[in-house]
C-alpha cells in the first residue's frame, strides 16, 4: 500500500545534540513538507521541497535543516541551534498540480531531556 | 493575525448532538481541505472542496464551501465518541504557490 512513513515515533534529544527525523513516501509525490505542531498553534511550516535537490524555507526554518537527495525521502535534522525543539513533527507529501491536498505521516514526537 | 481562523477552538458535546466547526480565510480560496487528527497521530484526510457552493458528505460529516464568505463549515450529525479528535482545515490560497495553510484546529470531545 502507498503511504508516507515517519520514524521514529518517539525521539529523545539531549541538550546540544543534533537529531534526524526520517520521512519516506512511496506515493510518487513530487512535493514534501515538514511541519511542527505545538498545542493551540496549528501546523507551522518548517521546510518544503517540490523537486529533488531543491528545497525552500518555511515560516520557522531557523535551527532546522533538510535534504532532498531522492524523491522518496525528505529527512529533517533538528540542530542544537533550535532552542525549543520539543514538539510533534509531521511530514506530508503531495502532487504539485492539481492540488488534491496533502498526505500526512503519523508524526514524530521529539522531547529534549 | 491568523490567515485561516477556525472556530470554536474547542467543543464538548453530548453524544447524539449535532455540531458545526467553521473555517474562515482572510485570502481568496482556491481549495479547502478538512482533516481529522487523533492525539499524537497524523492527519487523516476527510474532504476537499474546490468550488463555491460545493457540499460533500461522508457518513455523518458534511462540509460546505461558501466562496463569497471565504468560509467553510464542517457539520457532524448525531455525534458519536468516535468523532472525537482535532479537526483542522487547510487552504490553498492566493500567494502561497500551492502550499496549504492551516487553521489552529478545533478539539472536539464527545461525552457518552
Amino acid at each position: 500500500d502507498g503511504g508516507i512513513t515517519q520514524s521514529p515515533k518517539y525521539l529523545f534529544r539531549k541538550e546540544g545534540q543534533n537529531v534526524t527525523l526520517s520521512c519516506e513516501q512511496n506515493l510518487n509525490h513530487d512535493a514534501m513538507y515538514w511541519y511542527r505542531q505545538d498545542p493551540g498553534q496549528g501546523l507551522r511550516l518548517i521546510y518544503y521541497s517540490q523537486i529533488v535537490n531543491d528545497f525552500q524555507k518555511g515560516d520557522i526554518a531557523e535551527g532546522y535543516s533538510v535534504s532532498r537527495e531522492k524523491k522518496e525521502s525528505f529527512p529533517l535534522t533538528v540542530t542544537s541551534a533550535q532552542k525549543n525543539p520539543t514538539a510533534f513533527y509531521l511530514c506530508a507529501s503531495s502532487i504539485v498540480e492539481p492540488n488534491y491536498g496533502y498526505t500526512f505521516g503519523s508524526g514524530t514526537r521529539l522531547t529534549v531531556v | 493575525s491568523q490567515e485561516l481562523e477556525q472556530s470554536p477552538q474547542s467543543l464538548i458535546v453530548q453524544e447524539g448532538k449535532n455540531l458545526t466547526i467553521n473555517c474562515t480565510s482572510s485570502k481568496t480560496l482556491y481549495g479547502l481541505y478538512w482533516y481529522k487528527q487523533k492525539y499524537g497521530e497524523g492527519l487523516i484526510f476527510l474532504m476537499m472542496l474546490q468550488k463555491g457552493g460545493e457540499e460533500k458528505s461522508h457518513e455523518k460529516i458534511t462540509a460546505k464551501l461558501d466562496e463569497k464568505k471565504q468560509q467553510s463549515s464542517l457539520h457532524i450529525t448525531a455525534s458519536q465518541p468516535s468523532h472525537a479528535g482535532i479537526y483542522l482545515c487547510g487552504a490553498d490560497v492566493v500567494d502561497q504557490g500551492g502550499k496549504l495553510i492551516f487553521g489552529q484546529g478545533t478539539e472536539l470531545s464527545v461525552k457518552p
